[in-house]
């Protein structure tokens, strides 16, 4: 079956700096993938989204970048703050599909 | 707007008993899944239900059921329940079925199976 999976599991960053957050899909018929964020004792929020027509999409601070060629999916968060700490996970889908695939995680720590 | 709410938020029960989860969807939406998600670990697919009728599961066994009613609520029933059910069980609201459109999760229901 699909497997999605991140390249590191932690990762720790000075408040301020940029954070990127990485993570690799295996089915390269997936078109729609989605970043979200959990924190302790919370349900996954929804951050940003992007379909497979992009090889970018910015939001508010947050930006998702689409390699299909090498089946990555890369989260970029600007001057990070204290209240970005939390596990990221990135979740893939075919529009066509009913069920997202989700990676283990990677768990983001903010240093103040 | 209201968010997807579930009850309730935690839940101890002991093995062979049955349990029953329910959610209710954010408003507008009519399509609900569940995930289950161990600790350390991306939530798991469990089924997906629109239009009141399942459409689609993933790798879980009969034992694991659910409705959904013409509100769009849903209720996950678990039967037997076994030490490896303990995880947090997550719904998600979203728009029509398949990947149209990204899914609303809950604060999802904290099992422990002892």
């Amino acid at each position: 079956g699909e497997s999605v999976g991140l390249h590191l599991p932690t990762l720790s960053v000075q408040e301020g700096d940029n954070s990127i957050i990485n993570c690799a899909y295996s089915n390269s018929a997936s078109d729609y993938f989605i970043w979200y964020k959990q924190e302790s004792g919370k349900g996954p929020q929804f951050i940003i989204d992007i379909r497979s027509n992009m090889d970018k999409r910015q939001g508010q601070r947050v930006t998702v970048l689409l390699n299909k060629t090498v089946k990555h999916l890369s989260l970029q968060i600007a001057a990070t703050q204290p209240g970005d700490s939390a596990v990221y996970f990135c979740a893939e889908n075919l529009i066509t599909g009913n069920q997202f695939y989700f990676g283990t995680g990677t768990s983001l720590t903010v240093i103040p | 707007e209201t968010g997807v709410t579930q009850s309730p938020t935690h839940l101890i029960k002991t093995r062979g008993q049955q349990v029953t989860l329910r959610c209710s969807s954010q408003s507008g939406h009519n399509t609900v899944s569940w995930y289950q998600q161990a600790l350390g670990q991306g939530p798991q697919f469990i089924f997906q239900y629109y239009r009141e009728e399942e459409n689609g599961r993933g790798n879980f066994p009969p034992r694991f059921s659910g409705l959904q009613f013409p509100n769009y609520s849903s209720e996950l029933n678990v039967n037997a329940l076994e030490l490896d059910d303990s995880a947090l069980y997550l719904c998600a609201s979203s728009v029509g079925q398949g990947g149209l459109s990204p899914l609303h999760f809950g604060n999802g229901t904290r099992l422990t199976v002892t």
